[in-house]
């Protein structure tokens, strides 16, 4: 069935780095992908969301980049820190009359001091 | 402060014996939905309502069932519980439909889990 899922399930970076974090969907009728971030003990937080007829989308130190020839999604954190630490899901949606989100099974983002 | 409730935040129970996890949001959402997180499987979506006397089956439902009598509750009921069910239960929220032009962000809200454990 139509998935989403992550190219690498854990990731460990140097604080002040740029931290990259991939997503590959297979659903080529989702158009509204969203990024979350989950702390230990904590639910989901929404980092940043893209819908389909983007290709970018900046927020504060996150950028998100959608390229849906391939379909992929990335997430990239400038100048990580060590509260990033979490693991971040990718989440999509397929539109219409459909609204159920799919999540991936999420990237554990370490960094170190 | 804008938040989504859950309770309890912890439950361990019998199979068998009908329990309730309550979700609530002061946000006025029409939007919530109901997942379970298990390791190596993410975040999977239980069930979803997108207004008050209006709910749908997410990915797996099997097991569950919702109720949306008010806009701000949502509870999830599981009739007759089973191991199987043992998981970390997360109630989310958002105005909706997610992928409509609205100018501002859907910000999708999540409670801070109930850990239930079926025996």
């Amino acid at each position: 069935g139509e998935s989403v899922g992550l190219h690498l399930p854990t990731l460990s970076v140097q604080e002040g780095d740029n931290s990259i974090i991939n997503c590959a969907y297979s659903n080529s009728a989702s158009d509204y992908f969203i990024w979350y971030k989950q702390e230990s003990g904590k639910g989901p937080q929404f980092i940043i969301d893209i819908r389909s007829n983007m290709d970018k989308r900046q927020g504060q130190r996150v950028t998100v980049l959608l390229n849906k020839t391939v379909k992929h999604l990335s997430l990239q954190i400038a100048a990580t820190q060590p509260g990033d630490s979490a693991v971040y899901f990718c989440a999509e949606n397929s539109g219409g009359s459909n609204y159920k989100l799919t999540f991936g099974k999420g990237t554990l983002l370490t960094v170190n001091p | 402060e804008a938040q989504v409730t859950q309770n309890p935040r912890y439950l361990i129970t019998v199979t068998g014996k009908k329990l309730t996890v309550t979700c609530s949001q002061n946000m006025n959402h029409e939007y919530m939905s109901w997942y379970r997180q298990d390791p190596g499987l993410g975040l999977r979506q239980i069930y979803y309502s997108m207004n008050v006397e209006v709910t749908d089956k997410g990915d797996v439902p099997e097991g569950y069932k919702v109720s949306r009598k008010e806009k701000r509750n949502f509870p999830l009921i599981l009739e007759s519980p089973s191991p199987n069910q043992t998981s970390l239960y997360f109630c989310a929220s958002s105005f909706l439909p997610l992928t409509t032009d609205r100018s501002s962000t859907d910000t999708q809200y999540f409670g801070p889990g109930t850990r239930l454990t079926v025996l």
